[in-house]
């Protein structure tokens, strides 16, 4: 079980807008500001989406955004596309250890 | 353009030993601390150890309980991760990951910007 609870899957149409939520503790997610996303295609390596929980490096689509509410990050795709299909997996500093988070990740099914 | 490419994988008996290496371009790689992180087949992506830019501080997730030992030359370039008594569970996609460390007072806080295309390997029983 993952120290990060994330949806198994989520799905959307082309042009609709998708949220993948990301819930932690007040140790983790809900203490500080520091939640990443990561975009993994099937069989390639992960690619950093959002840090800091609303940052995109340079390249990211602005459709891709992050927020967060107490102790849930969320990713929001808006404008779905096909090769937004994918799966998705948050990161969060914790305070509990000296380890590095993740969550189980969700896949993304554009229907 | 960063790359880190990984190699070094492959199929090793339960038990057994195998050393994985990461060679990195396109940065100033001792500058920059680094990871290794794992994903299991089908599963998510897990952890698995953390170097400071000069080597002097390294973390591993508790679950290795100290058979594998990551570490750095940076004349070389180049992270490795050797893995002493495998077991099944540790079959795997090994990912090393560049910490993108400026900016941030603690490496912890900061996020992986990098990773490289990851090398399998798989433990037989």
């Amino acid at each position: 079980q993952s120290a990060l609870t994330q949806p198994a899957s989520v799905s959307g149409s082309p042009g609709q807008s998708i949220t993948i939520s990301c819930t932690g503790t007040s140790s983790d997610v809900g203490g500080y500001k520091y939640v990443s996303w990561y975009q993994q295609y099937t069989g390639k390596a992960p690619k950093l989406i959002i840090y800091d929980v609303t940052y995109r490096p340079s390249g990211i689509s602005n459709r891709f955004s992050g927020s967060k509410s107490g102790n849930t990050a969320s990713l929001t795709i808006s404008g779905l596309q096909a090769e937004d299909e994918a799966h998705y997996y948050c990161s969060s500093y914790t305070s509990r250890s000296t380890s590095r988070l993740f969550g189980g990740g969700t896949k993304l099914t554009v229907l | 353009e960063v790359e880190l490419v990984e190699s070094g994988g492959g199929l090793v008996k339960s038990g057994g030993s195998l050393t994985l290496s990461c060679v990195a371009s396109g940065f100033t790689f001792r500058d920059y601390p680094m990871n290794w992180v794992r994903q299991a087949p089908g599963k998510g992506l897990e952890w698995v150890a953390s170097l400071s830019s000069s080597g002097s501080y390294i973390y591993y997730a508790e679950s290795l309980k100290g058979r594998f030992t990551i570490s750095r030359d940076n004349a070389k370039d180049s992270l490795f991760l050797q893995m002493n008594s495998l077991r099944a569970e540790d079959t795997a996609v090994y990912y090393c990951a560049r910490v993108s460390a400026f900016g941030y007072s603690s490496s912890w806080y900061a996020p992986l910007d990098h990773w490289g295309q990851g090398t399998l390997v798989t433990v037989s029983s």
